[in-house]
Order: C-alpha cells, then structure tokens, then sequence
C-alpha cells in the first residue's frame, strides 16, 4: 500500500463546478504540501499545512491530523485550473508523493 | 517565474555516460533539492542540500551525487546511466534548512533522455 494515496486519479468537470480532491496518509507527517503541475511540466507549490485549513484566491486546502487526511478545493473552477494536483507529505526527513490527480475543466 | 533555474532544459545521452545537471536556487534562499519524475515511479525525492551541507537523503541511487556550492547552486552527478533514468529531474529551492516545512519553489526541470 503506498503511503501517500489521492483520490480520484483523474477527473473531469464543468467550468463553475466546486471541485475536491482528497489525500489520505499512513505516516507521520511534519507537514503536507499541494502541488500544481501544469500540461508543459512545471511545477508550482499551491499550500503548506501542518494544521487547519488555508485559503488562496478560489483555492483552500484542509487538513485534519488525526484522520490523517486532506483536502483540495476549488472553487467556481476555471479551464485554466486543468492540471496535475499533487499531495506529498514531509515524514522523517523524505518528502513522499501521491501519484497525482489529473483534472480537466471543460468550458 | 519562481526565481529557480535550470540547465540544461534537455539532454540526450547513451547508457553508461555520466551528465550533470545544475541548479540555481532563488536568491536568498539556503536549500536546495532535487527530484525525479519517471513515468513509472512518478515523483522522487533525491536529496537536499543547506547552505552547502547535505540535508537530508531520500530514494537516491547510488550512481548519483550532488553537491552545493558557496554560491549556493548545486549540481547532480547522474553516471553509468541507464535506459530506466530517463526521467525528468526538477530542482526547487526554500529559504531555510527546515525538512520539508517551508514553501518550496520548483525550476523548470531538465528532461533526461538515455538512449
């Protein structure tokens, strides 16, 4: 079992749909992170939890320690929010990647 | 643009050679890491470096080192390459020397391809 798994893997949503991705871990963590990656490659970091919840723009992310679990959502989303969203958790000194989740918004 | 540059952006390479890749991390920040990202083993933490030291050590095969200069940019020694370390390899930067508890800025990565 990976330690790090996001659900779902792909999805695909109308512009304006409310969207949410989940992480789920079975390691302590020191912290969780949220990556983007857009379609050429790049690679952007969208939060840092280590507790609670964060709001960006139309972006919150939440966490919940004792479930060991967390949460991206988006808000009225867009086509340009289409990417590779990424949960990866800091655990005794590694970083450990979910396998990414593929979003497509149609217009 | 995060501030975090790499070169070269590709390289193409015969099994067995050796490649280096460079990084140069935003300035003002101390730590440097690198990453892989295969197709089949998705995204990799190598290794990080702080302030020249070495950090800490993630999934880093031994054929590969890296090191960080007084300037603060690092580089990643890939040899005896193999078909398997195609991948493209990203290089981000943070402020401190703390594991994995600050914002990291990512570069543009550098697309490996071994022949």
């Amino acid at each position: 079992k990976n330690e790090v798994e996001q659900s779902p893997q792909n999805l695909t949503a109308q512009e304006g749909e409310f969207i949410t991705i989940n992480c789920s871990y079975s390691v302590g963590i020191s912290a969780l992170h949220w990556l983007q990656q857009h379609p050429g490659g790049g690679i952007v970091s969208l939060f840092m939890l280590s507790s609670g919840k964060k709001k960006h723009g139309r972006l919150i992310a939440t966490i919940n320690i004792q479930e060991k679990h967390s949460s991206l959502h988006i808000t009225a989303s867009h086509p340009r929010d289409s990417a590779v969203y990424i949960c990866a958790v800091g655990s005794q000194g590694n970083l450990i990647f979910g396998k990414g989740t593929k979003l497509s918004v149609k217009p | 643009d995060s501030g975090v540059t790499q070169t070269p952006k590709h390289l193409i390479t015969a099994t067995g050679q050796r490649v280096t890749l460079r990084c140069s991390p935003r300035s003002g920040d101390l730590s440097v890491y690198w990453y892989q990202q295969s197709l089949d083993q998705g995204l990799q933490f190598l290794i990080q470096y702080y302030n020249g030291e070495e950090r800490a050590k993630g999934n880093i095969l031994e054929r590969f080192s890296a090191q960080q200069f007084p300037d603060l940019h690092s580089e990643l020694n890939l040899s005896s390459l193999e078909l398997g370390d195609s991948a493209l390899y990203f290089c981000a930067s943070s402020p401190t020397g703390a594991h994995f508890t600050d914002t990291q800025y990512f570069g543009p990565g550098t697309r490996l391809t071994v022949l």
